[in-house]
């Protein structure tokens, strides 16, 4: 149980261009689902905490314009990296809580987003 | 400042070869410490969730142990397929929060 998919598992895209990464819970409801960035040797970094519904929650530092973050219902949350440039290239992991446990988050296979 | 630390950042063990992961933490009021394994080019898989000093959680050869300031995770006689990158996070006292470690990276030698 308690299983989170991820789409595309790679995406290469070009500078300038919009790209959506895809987060489903597949089995459960998800209460709220977050999004992280991981460079490499590097620990997760949380972008922005959703819960369905509602706005994100967006970290410090990371601009909402430029990630756009949808979770319509509540097994699936986007995540759209908009006029992406190189500089976004890294692995993008979004993880969910179930509602029974609201403190154990379950992660997804994560994302490689390559911008050229 | 750095709110969880994990050490050593990379572990070789023969295989057979017992060890443990050290997990310390800054966080105060911990709502919870969780353990995860990723492997590379994947999502870190759940391992354990511990709440409270003195607590242990078991899982075939990994024992994770919690004091007020830090965490262990014990390798008993591990194997190659143990081989990984072990994370461990904690939980802010209010929300949501995860504060993750940046890991160590254990490789088991056959």
């Amino acid at each position: 149980g308690a299983v989170v998919s991820q789409h595309p598992s790679r995406v290469i895209c070009k500078s300038g261009t919009s790209v959506k990464i895809e987060c489903r819970s597949l089995d459960f409801q998800a209460t709220t689902m977050f999004w992280y960035r991981q460079f490499p040797k590097k620990s997760l970094m949380l972008m922005a905490t959703s819960n369905e519904g509602s706005k994100a929650t967006y970290e410090q530092g990371v601009e909402k314009d430029k990630f756009l973050i949808n979770h319509a219902s509540l097994t699936l949350s986007t995540l759209t990296v908009t006029s992406a440039h190189p500089e976004d290239s890294s692995f993008y992991i979004c993880s969910a809580t179930t509602s029974v446990n609201t403190d154990t988050q379950y992660f997804g296979p994560g994302t490689r987003l390559t911008v050229l | 400042e750095d709110q969880v630390t994990q050490s050593p950042e990379a572990l070789r063990l023969q295989e057979g070869e017992s060890s443990s992961l050290n997990c310390s933490y800054t966080v105060s009021g911990l709502r919870g410490l969780f353990w995860y394994r990723q492997d590379p080019g994947k999502g870190p898989e759940f391992l354990f969730t511990l709440y409270s000093a003195g607590e242990e959680k078991e899982k075939e050869r990994l024992k994770a142990t919690l004091t007020k300031k830090e965490s262990f995770l014990h390798i008993t006689a591990p194997k190659p397929e143990d081989s990984a990158t072990y994370l461990c996070a904690v939980q802010a006292p209010t929300g949501n929060q995860f504060y993750f470690g940046t890991g160590t990276s254990l490789t088991v030698i056959p």
